[in-house]
């Protein structure tokens, strides 16, 4: 079992709709980001998270330490969301452990 | 200009041959890593260094050197390239364990 999964593998909306990614993970972390790539494109995070929930733009990230969950939400999804959406933690030492992320398309 | 690059971009080799892959990073941070990303495994740690002059393995580092004899440059080193190690691999930065994350463009790499 990953130490870091993610759900779902991949997901299809249409213009418009309110999405959520979840990620939970099974070991202690100091803290867990959430990663976008685009289709042949570079790797950017968008949120790194120790507590509590960060917001940005229409993208919201929400952390759980007790029940080692994270979720990322997306309001108003547009088709340029689309994208690998990947959850990474920050467990033991400088190792950090990823998620095999999740495909967004957003239709329009 | 400021930020982490990678170079080459895109690179073809033959099984065999060795292959250096750079890393170069302006920000002076202390963590750099070393990324491949293959369809079925997402991302996995090749080897990352805390500071320069230390090195330490991550989960896949057989067939691959690395060495960070200056803070900015990270260069990884495939001695004797094999087809298993076709791949797209991304260089990463952070100025402290468990920071913020700055990635490279990465390069595609084609071992035939």
């Amino acid at each position: 079992k990953n130490e870091v999964e993610q759900s779902p593998q991949n997901l299809t909306a249409q213009e418009g709709e309110f999405i959520t990614i979840n990620c939970s993970y099974s070991v202690g972390i100091s803290a867990l980001h959430w990663l976008q790539q685009h289709p042949g494109g570079g790797i950017v995070s968008l949120f790194m998270l120790s507590s509590g929930k960060k917001k940005h733009g229409r993208l919201i990230a929400t952390i759980n330490i007790q029940e080692k969950h994270s979720s990322l939400h997306i309001t108003a999804s547009h088709p340029r969301d689309s994208a690998v959406y990947i959850c990474a933690v920050w467990a033991s030492g400088s190792r950090l452990t990823f998620g095999e992320g999740t495909q967004l398309t957003v239709n329009p | 200009d400021a930020g982490i690059t990678q170079s080459p971009r895109y690179k073809i080799t033959e099984t065999g041959r060795q292959v250096t892959l750079m890393c170069h990073q302006t920000w002076s941070h202390s963590y750099m890593f070393w990324y491949r990303q293959d369809l079925g495994h997402g991302l996995r740690l090749i080897y990352y260094s805390a500071a320069a002059d230390i090195t330490d393995k991550g989960e896949v580092p057989d067939g691959y050197v690395v060495s960070r004899s200056k803070t900015e440059n990270f260069p990884l080193t495939l001695e004797s390239a094999t087809r298993s190690q076709t791949s797209v691999y991304f260089c990463a930065s952070s100025d402290r364990a468990a920071g913020e994350l700055f990635f490279g463009e990465g390069s595609r790499l084609t071992v035939l």
